[in-house]
Order: C-alpha cells, then sequence, then structure tokens
C-alpha cells in the first residue's frame, strides 16, 4: 500500500527557533492535514490544504504555523518561533477528499522544543 | 463541540482473551466513526469505520457497532493474539464534511502477553 512518509523521524530545537516538518503526501492525493499529538493528550487537528490552501484551520494553528506544498510532492508544517508547548508528536495525512474515506497517516516526527 | 471518549489504558491482556475497548461521543447530527490503530513506530491506520446507525465495521477479527441510542462505538475481539498490541484510537469525522477533520480519543496501548 502507498505510504505518507515523514522527515525527520526526530527533531530537537531551541525555544524561539523556526522549525519546518516535512512530509511527501501520497501521490494522487488532493487532500493534505496536519494533526500533532502532545504527550499523555489526545491526538488533534490542526489544519487541512486543499488545492494550494487552508481549507480549515483548529484554532490551535495561530500565526506561529504556516503550511506549504512548495512543489509537486511535498507539504510542510512551518512554526515560526518554538514554544515549549509545541513539543508533540506531528503527524501529516493526506487522502482524495471523498466522502468518509480514511486519512493515510505518516508515522510522525516527534518535536522536542527545549 | 464534538468529542470522543475512550476507556483508560493501558489495557494487558493474555493471548486468546477477548477484548473490549470502549468508546462514546458527543456529536451534533450523524457523524461518521472510526477506530484507528498504531502499530510500533509507525503511523495510525484505519483499523474499521461505520458511516451510519447500526453499521457494524469489521476488520482483521475486530468489530464494533455504530450505537446511536447509546453513542457508543466499543471495540470487540473475540480473542486477541500478540501481534494486536498497539495504541487503539476511537475517532469521529462530524456529519456533512468534505475534508476530514477528525476528533479522536486519547487512545488506548493494548498489550498481549503470550
Amino acid at each position: 500500500e502507498p505510504e505518507v512518509t515523514q522527515t525527520p523521524s526526530h527533531q530537537v530545537t531551541q525555544m524561539g527557533q523556526e522549525v519546518i516538518l516535512r512530509c511527501v503526501p501520497i501521490s494522487n492525493h488532493l487532500y493534505f492535514y496536519w494533526y500533532r499529538q502532545i504527550l499523555g493528550q489526545k491526538v488533534e487537528f490542526l489544519v487541512s490544504f486543499y488545492n494550494n490552501e487552508i481549507s480549515e484551520k483548529s484554532e490551535i494553528f495561530d500565526d506561529q504555523f504556516s503550511v506549504e506544498r512548495p512543489d509537486g510532492s511535498n507539504f510542510t508544517l512551518k512554526i515560526r518561533s518554538t514554544k515549549l508547548e509545541d513539543s508533540a508528536m506531528y503527524f501529516c495525512a493526506s487522502n482524495r477528499g471523498m466522502t468518509n474515506e480514511k486519512l493515510f497517516f505518516g508515522s510522525g516526527t516527534q518535536l522536542s522544543v527545549l | 463541540g464534538d468529542s470522543v471518549t475512550q476507556m483508560e489504558g493501558p489495557v494487558t491482556l493474555s493471548e486468546e482473551a477477548f477484548l473490549t475497548i470502549n468508546c462514546t461521543y458527543t456529536a451534533t447530527g450523524y457523524p461518521s466513526l472510526f477506530w484507528y490503530v498504531q502499530y510500533p513506530g509507525e503511523g495510525l491506520q484505519l483499523l474499521l469505520k461505520a458511516t451510519k446507525a447500526d453499521d457494524k465495521g469489521s476488520n482483521k477479527g475486530f468489530e464494533a457497532t455504530y450505537r446511536k441510542e447509546t453513542t457508543s462505538f466499543h471495540l470487540e475481539k473475540g480473542s486477541v493474539q500478540v501481534s494486536d498490541s498497539a495504541v487503539y484510537f476511537c475517532a469521529l469525522s462530524p456529519a456533512n464534511q468534505g475534508a476530514q477533520k477528525l476528533v479522536f480519543g486519547q487512545g488506548t496501548r493494548l498489550t498481549i502477553n503470550p
């Protein structure tokens, strides 16, 4: 089965630094997503992206966050100035956007902000 | 807002034991309901789903029935195997959504001992 790939698997950064998390969605998918899971808490929706623009975002996704599809294959999440509370596992996902279609998730990037 | 509550983990069982992981939800209308599973080192993957009341989702010996009257979607398996050790997430997708803005439960870690 095709896979969503995420890099890096672990990222350590200093508070206040910018980080970019990278994802390669499945090639014929049209919708792209970021979710995150803070340790011990629920997996939370951050943002969905379709047709080169954000289609929906949660209240977590403030001005410090941005997403981009810089070319035909990559989908990135940028955190402009990281805070301690941004430490979490970040999951990228994609699908074709059909009703009730499953999401294909990557294995995640563990972000640690020190 | 919409929410999902799962039974607290971790859950430890012996091989061939019967498994139930409880999941209840709060949502307006008729959401779609999902169980996702995360094996060690991998991303979340869809285990089963149900899109309307009284539907039963099933896969790999696991089953869950969409119960509107009790707002529940409990996961069951008659005889678990060591390979079922994983984290299980109950999730809902709000009614009439195009993109998959999933609302997750907190996850239940399941360990099966031989």
